[in-house]
């Protein structure tokens, strides 16, 4: 079965520094992932996602992830946070030979203090 | 530009009441996805499905329902609302190899 977790429930980080947010995933076959960030009262937006060829993927708002395959993580990245990149990070995977489902992690909430 | 919307945004109805919220996406999609999302427990799916007359139940399809007459929409069905189905629900939907497209949410409440 596919599983996914974020292990940091919150994370801090001060303006203009480096920004991670961890997850770590399970599937049977290959994975394809994927970073969602939501705003409050709103619907999860796409970031990024991996699905094969370089480990290092770049996506939406100066946001990155490395695929590890050997730590089985994807974690995202950003040289310089924004105060307004503060919301909740949802990582996923989808397991390339089971379907066309998702599975979420519980969220990341990012909080960028100024 | 395509897109995925709900409705109604936010609703409030009594315990017992049938419920029904809609979702419409004009990417063409075949997957669509219904998804709730509570405080401790993220992102837990309901129901999907993967094209014209397919459904399949998710992890948490007890007290819904859906039904896909066409591409474009997958409405969710609440039989007998009850006041654990207080929640906020989200439809998704995605092609084959893609991600997952969202629609902004429906806030429910079930007094």
């Amino acid at each position: 079965a596919q599983s996914v977790a974020q292990p940091e429930d919150q994370v801090n980080v001060a303006e203009g520094n480096p920004l991670t947010v961890k997850c770590t995933y399970s599937v049977s076959g290959n994975p394809y992932l994927f970073w969602y960030v939501q705003y409050p009262n709103r619907g999860l937006q796409f970031l990024l996602k991996y699905i094969t060829g370089d480990n290092l993927v770049k996506g939406s708002y100066g946001f990155e992830a490395e695929f590890n395959k050997s730590q089985t993580s994807f974690h995202l990245k950003k040289p310089s946070a924004l105060v307004s990149d503060s919301a909740l990070y949802f990582c996923a995977v989808r397991d390339m030979g089971y379907g066309q489902n998702f599975v979420f992690g519980p969220g990341t909430r990012l909080s960028v203090l100024p | 530009d395509a897109e995925i919307t709900q409705s109604p945004r936010h609703k409030i109805t009594e315990t017992g009441r049938q419920v029904t919220l809609a979702c419409h996406q004009t990417w063409n999609h075949n997957n669509m996805f219904w998804y709730r999302q509570d405080l401790g427990h993220g992102l837990r799916l309901i129901h999907y499905s993967y094209g014209v007359q397919d459904t399949n139940k998710g992890e948490v399809s007890d007290g819904y329902s859906v039904s896909r007459s066409n591409t474009e929409d997958l409405p969710l069905t609440l039989e007998s609302a009850a006041s654990s189905q207080t929640s906020v629900y989200f439809c998704a939907s995605s092609g084959q190899y893609n991600e997952q497209f969202f629609g902004p949410g429906t806030r429910l409440t079930v007094l």
